[in-house]
């Protein structure tokens, strides 16, 4: 399967700040998605990633929060802008052909101080 | 209702024995379904999938799936204290064009395997 390079690993922020995170892969996906997994929770999907267009995003996910960019097949990033605490996560990019099963990447884990 | 719902345990069982994890759904037309593994800190990794009623066997893994009961279950033989993590439930999300790509997790279940 692809190899899935996200980055940052982990970082911790401040308030109010914005933090970009990359996801990287060695070869051409058709779909990327980003999730979110919040301290003792399940995977949650923030959106999935289009290719030249506006992500898609799910329900309680807002682009202004959320921006992602997909500018080709092998490279997305999702920004969380504006942190607070709640925002304390990992977050996750995942990528799948058609039909697939979906591969992650080794996550961003998020401290908003 | 959750979409996919799992004991979220913790199940404890002796190392060599058989491991029973459960998932149920709620959308009975759902078609392909998933299971990954969590290790703490680590990302899901996929280790089975299933498409099909009946038996699905990789190695010491065999899935299985019962649609009209809305069920899949991960059975693991011979169980290792490797195997402790998080076992997560995923199913393909439906809608009126049929299946989509996005998944449905759920909230995972935690095997710990006593040595």
């Amino acid at each position: 399967s692809a190899v899935i390079s996200q980055k940052p690993s982990r970082d911790i922020c401040q308030r109010g700040t914005s933090l970009t995170i990359q996801c990287q892969v060695d070869s051409q996906v058709t779909m990327m998605f980003w999730y979110r997994q919040q301290p003792g929770q399940s995977l949650t999907l923030i959106a999935t990633a289009n290719q030249g267009s506006e992500a898609t995003y799910e329900s309680g996910f807002v682009i202004d929060k959320f921006p992602i960019s997909r500018p080709n097949l092998t490279f997305s990033t999702l920004t969380v802008s504006n942190m607070s605490p709640e925002d304390s996560s990992i977050y996750l990019c995942s990528v799948a052909d058609s039909n697939q099963p979906q591969h992650f990447g080794d996550g961003t884990r998020l401290s908003i101080l | 209702q959750k979409e996919v719902e799992q004991n979220s345990g913790p199940l404890s069982v002796p190392e060599g024995a058989i491991a029973s994890l459960n998932c149920t759904y709620s959308d009975r037309v759902s078609q392909s379904f998933f299971w990954y593994r969590q290790y703490s800190g680590k990302s899901p990794e996929l280790i089975m999938s299933i498409y099909s009623n009946g038996d699905k066997e990789d190695g010491r893994f065999t899935a299985q799936l019962n649609k009209a009961s809305q069920y899949v279950s991960l059975l693991i033989r011979d169980s290792q204290p490797s195997d402790s993590a998080t076992y997560l439930c995923a199913v393909r999300a439906m809608n009126y064009g049929g299946a989509t790509n996005k998944l449905i997790f759920g909230t995972g279940t935690l095997l710990a395997v006593q040595p």
